[in-house]
Parts: structure tokens; C-alpha cells; sequence
């Protein structure tokens, strides 16, 4: 499984983007990049997922460098309820996670 | 509710006890996961379930024994544990082993005494 790095806290205004940034160097072809987030005391939310193409859901998008070497989450427009750690992660056949992102969500 | 049950919530049991955690879902999924979060650390990955067959041991101390009766059940029987072992207990569920859109449950916080 792909080993991840994340910075371990960033901060977001309320109503602008939240880029979230991973490295995920050691990527082999065949992973997917997914990205969770989990709220206190609560279970993992499964928020995206992709290969090799951008991709765009309900929640957030994820941008996945050509090399595929990196990627950003964004979340376009944060609001307090987007406060929680995030997690991104990379496997074939089980997912294993780092420790995350805190992303703090301020008014 | 996110399809996945864990019950209890909350357990405080001492180091001589014998308890189970129970987890649940009606997804349809075939793969179920055990993982473990302590304080200040990554998710660990504990057992790998798919199609009821254990996959996927991380060398998990045998005071931790998993149970898979079904697709749709899981159980983790704990007995003689230590202080260390509290935790935070989630287990998931995915459509099938290496399809990643996993649903977790709640968790069940763990406290040994």
C-alpha cells in the first residue's frame, strides 16, 4: 500500500476553498487515491476517490497530479461542518491510513 | 446510521473480563474490516473478512479473536486485555475486498481497567 503524507493541521475561513494536499510518492499503478474524513469520536466518512483523472462529486474535488505522485482535495465552500481530520489514502486490496490532515474551519 | 451497526457504543471492562463488540450492516457488502485508533494515531488495520473468510491478520495479539458467522456480521471477542488495548474499535464494510468505498460504523470506545 502507498505510504501518504499530509500536513498535519491546516485553517480555512468559512465560504472559501479548502485545499488539502497529499503525498502519495510510492503510488503504484493500480491504486486508487481515496480520501476520508472522520469528526470526533465519530467513523471514517468516505468523501472521493480516483485514479488518474480529476474527479468531482457532491462533496468535494480531487485533483490528482499527472504523475500521480500528489493530489488536492478541495472542498469549494467550507463551512463549520467541514472542521474534522482528513485522510487521504492509497491500496489495492485494504486501505491503510496516516495520520491526517486537522482541517479547522473558522467563521 | 450509516448502514453500519456497532454495538455497544461505550465498553469499560476490566483485565480479567471476557466481552465481544458486534458489528452489523445490511449493505450488501462481502468484505468487513476490524480496525483500531488509538489516542494520537493512524488507524490500524486489525482483520481482513471477505466473502466470511479471514484474509488478513496484522499480527494482532491473540487476546483479540474475530468471528465472521456471515456476510453481514462481524464480532470481535476480546479476553484478558490490557490497559494499553483501550481504544476506539471501528469496524467497516465494503462491496468487495479491494473496492474502497468502505462504510464505517460509529465505533465502539474501549476502556480497560
Amino acid at each position: 500500500d502507498a505510504k501518504t503524507t499530509q500536513p498535519p493541521s491546516m485553517d480555512c475561513a468559512e465560504g472559501r476553498a479548502a485545499n488539502l494536499p497529499c503525498n502519495h510518492s510510492t503510488i503504484s499503478g493500480n491504486e486508487y487515491v481515496y480520501w476520508y474524513r472522520q469528526i470526533h469520536s465519530q467513523g471514517p466518512q468516505y468523501i472521493i476517490h480516483g485514479l488518474k483523472n480529476n474527479e468531482t462529486n457532491e462533496m468535494a474535488s480531487l485533483i490528482i497530479t499527472e504523475d500521480r505522485k500528489s493530489s488536492t482535495l478541495i472542498l469549494p465552500h467550507a463551512t463549520l461542518r467541514d472542521t474534522a481530520v482528513y485522510y487521504c489514502s492509497g491500496g489495492y486490496s485494504t486501505l491503510t491510513f496516516g495520520k491526517g490532515t486537522m482541517l479547522l474551519v473558522s467563521p | 446510521e450509516t448502514g453500519v451497526t456497532q454495538t455497544p457504543r461505550h465498553l469499560v471492562m476490566g483485565m480479567t473480563n471476557k466481552k465481544s463488540l458486534k458489528c452489523e450492516q445490511h449493505l450488501g457488502h462481502n468484505a468487513m474490516y476490524w480496525y483500531k485508533q488509538s489516542a494520537k494515531k493512524p488507524l490500524e488495520l486489525m482483520f481482513v473478512y471477505n466473502f466470511k473468510e479471514q484474509t488478513e491478520n496484522n499480527s494482532v495479539p491473540s487476546r483479540f479473536s474475530p468471528e465472521c458467522p456471515n456476510s453481514s456480521h462481524l464480532f470481535l471477542h476480546l479476553h484478558t486485555l490490557q490497559p494499553e488495548d483501550s481504544a476506539l474499535y471501528l469496524c467497516a464494510s465494503s462491496q468487495e475486498l479491494g473496492r474502497h468505498g468502505y462504510t464505517f460504523g460509529s465505533g465502539t470506545r474501549l476502556t480497560v481497567v
